[in-house]
């Protein structure tokens, strides 16, 4: 399968500051890419869909200027959690679609970063 | 953050056994289905996916079945192994719109294979 990379895999940051993490796709082009949030015994829930282009496109209660999204290349995404809190710590997972937008397009995952906000 | 008293459904099943993982899905107009398997720290990993103008579909040691009357998937693992002790998601692909095509993923199973 497809692979996906994600920097940093872990990362704790005091309260506050702001966090990037880099989602790639190392061996196909991908215009979109998806990042989850996922609580521990939690499943994973959307929080944007990615393009790149173009503006990322929000799902309902996500604060689009907390989790700023860059997708500039066909290969990088970036979310930055903005004047990270404590209750933004969890599990972030992003993945890169390979396909041009159809039902069956596959979506391959990164590994995930952990954030711990103290 | 986390929920409160919130648990996963788990699964225990001896070495060896067949594991039969279920899951309910909500919208009918979802076309395609994934299973993932996620470990401990790590993303989850595409184990076998169906689309929906089938009803089963096998893979090595994998078997995925679709009821699209109930919207019901099933996962069944024949002869399970350690190894594949981990929290298993379904996911259904639906657009909004007729063309963005996202994943909603269910709540996850916990399988747990004993020696």
């Amino acid at each position: 399968g497809a692979v996906v990379s994600q920097h940093p895999s872990r990362v704790i940051c005091k309260s506050g500051t702001s966090v990037k993490i880099e989602c790639r796709s190392l061996d196909f082009q991908a215009t979109t890419m998806f990042w989850y949030r996922q609580f521990p015994k939690q499943s994973l829930m959307l929080m944007a869909t990615s393009n790149e282009g173009s503006k990322a496109t929000y799902e309902q209660g996500v604060e689009k200027d907390k989790f700023l999204i860059n997708h500039a290349s066909l290969t990088l995404s970036t979310l930055t959690v903005t004047s990270a809190h404590p209750e933004d710590s969890s599990f972030y997972i992003c993945s890169a679609r390979r396909g041009s937008g159809g039902a069956q397009d596959t979506q391959y995952f990164g590994p995930g970063t952990r954030l711990t906000v103290l | 953050g986390e929920s409160v008293g919130l648990h996963l459904p788990t699964l225990s099943v001896q070495e060896g056994d067949n594991s039969i993982i279920n899951c309910a899905y909500s919208n009918s107009a979802s076309d395609y289905f994934i299973w993932y398997k996620q470990e401990s720290g790590k993303g989850p990993q595409f184990i076998i996916d169906i689309r929906s103008n089938m009803d089963k579909r096998q893979g090595q040691r994998v078997t995925v079945l679709l009821n699209k009357t109930v919207k019901h998937l099933s996962l069944q693992i024949a002869a399970t192994q350690p190894g594949d002790s981990a929290v298993y998601f379904c996911a259904e692909n639906a657009a909004e719109g007729g063309s963005n095509y996202k994943l909603t993923f269910g709540k996850g199973t916990l399988l747990t294979v004993n020696p």
